[in-house]
Order: structure tokens, then C-alpha cells, then sequence
């Protein structure tokens, strides 16, 4: 069965670096996705993205966060600068976009920041 | 907007009990409603969805759940737990529309005793 695959599973940084999230998802898709997950809480919506911009954003999505579909595989979520509360879970989604396709989720990046 | 609350954060059920978990939505169109579990330190894998089509819904490792409009509910059950159903689930929620994003709920998590 297809995946999201995302790399890497746990990734350490200190507070003010720039770090990227990397994720692959199923060849076919054409929409993608950022959720985050804070320890302990829901897990919530980031971004979205088709035909190479963002379609919807949060408002938990601000000037610190990119998106970017490099190359014809890989979809990264980067933060400029991070926080202590960027701490979590991250996790990236695809789905087709057709009706009742569904998302698939990858099995997420908890990301540790120090 | 849309939203989804669960009722009960933590639920604990005997093994070969029924379980019964919980969820209400609001949407002001049409719902595509989506129970997914989370294992420990794991992603999110989808058990079951409604896409507006027959209102019970059956999904993988024996869950099923039942759209009920006229409650605004989306319970997930299944006959007999299992240890091996001990997770968090998540009730989520989408206008259906193709790039839309998803709304989660808060969380359950299901305890299985012994």
C-alpha cells in the first residue's frame, strides 16, 4: 500500500536554528499537508498545498514556517527560527483529491527544540 | 466552521467488552467525517470514514460507526475489545471539498483492562 514517508522520525535543534521536515508523499497525489501535534493535545492543521502555492494556511502558520515542493518528490515544511513551543509532532499528509479519497498521513518527525 | 468534540478524554473498557467512543460534530454544510487511531509514538492511521454515503460505516480491525444526522453524531463501536485496541482516537471532520483540511477532535484514549 503507498505511504507518506517522512524524514527524520526525531530531529533535535537548538532554540533560533532553522530546520527542515521532509516529506514524501504517494507519486500520485496532488494535494499536501502540514499538521502539528503538541504533546499531550489534538493534533491541528498547518497548511496546505496544491499546483505548487499554498491553498489554506492556520494561523498557527506564520512568517517562521515555509512550504516548498522542491523537486517532483518532496514537500518540506521549514521553520526559520524556532521556538521552545515548536516542540511537537509534525506530521505530513497527501490525498488525491478526489471524492471520499481520504488523506494518508505519514508516521510524522517529532521535532525537539533545546 | 466546523468542529468535533469527544466526549470523554480517557475511556477504560474490560477486554470483550463493547467500546464506545464518542463524537459530536458541527458543520454548516454536508460533513465527511473520519475516526483515525494513534498508536504510542506512532502516526495516525485512518479506521474509518464517512464520505455521504451509507450512514454505518465499517472499518478496519472490527470498528464500525454510525452517522446520525439528526444528532450530530459520528460514535465509533466495536462488539468486543482487545488489548491490542489500546490507543488514542480521533474523531475528525472536512467539508469533503478537495483540498480541504481536516478538524481533529481532542483525543480519547481507550484503556482496555484486563
Amino acid at each position: 500500500e503507498p505511504e507518506v514517508t517522512q524524514t527524520p522520525s526525531h530531529q533535535v535543534t537548538q532554540m533560533g536554528q532553522e530546520v527542515i521536515l521532509r516529506c514524501v508523499p504517494i507519486s500520485n497525489h496532488l494535494y499536501f499537508y502540514w499538521y502539528r501535534q503538541i504533546l499531550g493535545q489534538k493534533v491541528e492543521f498547518l497548511v496546505s498545498f496544491y499546483n505548487n502555492e499554498i491553498s489554506e494556511k492556520s494561523e498557527i502558520f506564520d512568517d517562521q514556517f515555509s512550504v516548498e515542493r522542491p523537486d517532483g518528490s518532496n514537500f518540506t515544511l521549514k521553520i526559520r527560527s524556532t521556538k521552545l513551543e515548536d516542540s511537537a509532532m509534525y506530521f505530513c499528509a497527501s490525498s488525491g483529491g478526489r471524492e471520499g479519497y481520504g488523506y494518508t498521513f505519514g508516521s510524522g518527525t517529532r521535532l525537539t527544540v533545546v | 466552521a466546523q468542529s468535533v468534540t469527544q466526549l470523554g478524554s480517557h475511556v477504560s473498557v474490560s477486554e470483550g467488552a463493547l467500546v464506545l467512543l464518542r463524537c459530536n460534530y458541527s458543520s454548516s454544510v454536508p460533513p465527511y467525517l473520519f475516526w483515525y487511531v494513534q498508536y504510542p509514538n506512532q502516526g495516525l492511521q485512518l479506521l474509518l470514514k464517512y464520505t455521504s454515503a451509507a450512514t454505518l460505516v465499517k472499518g478496519i480491525n472490527g470498528f464500525e460507526a454510525e452517522f446520525k444526522k439528526s444528532e450530530t453524531s459520528f460514535h465509533l463501536t466495536k462488539p468486543s475489545a482487545h488489548m491490542s485496541d489500546a490507543a488514542e482516537y480521533f474523531c475528525a471532520v472536512s467539508r469533503g471539498q478537495r483540498d480541504d483540511k481536516i478538524i481533529f477532535g481532542k483525543g480519547t484514549r481507550l484503556h482496555i483492562l484486563p
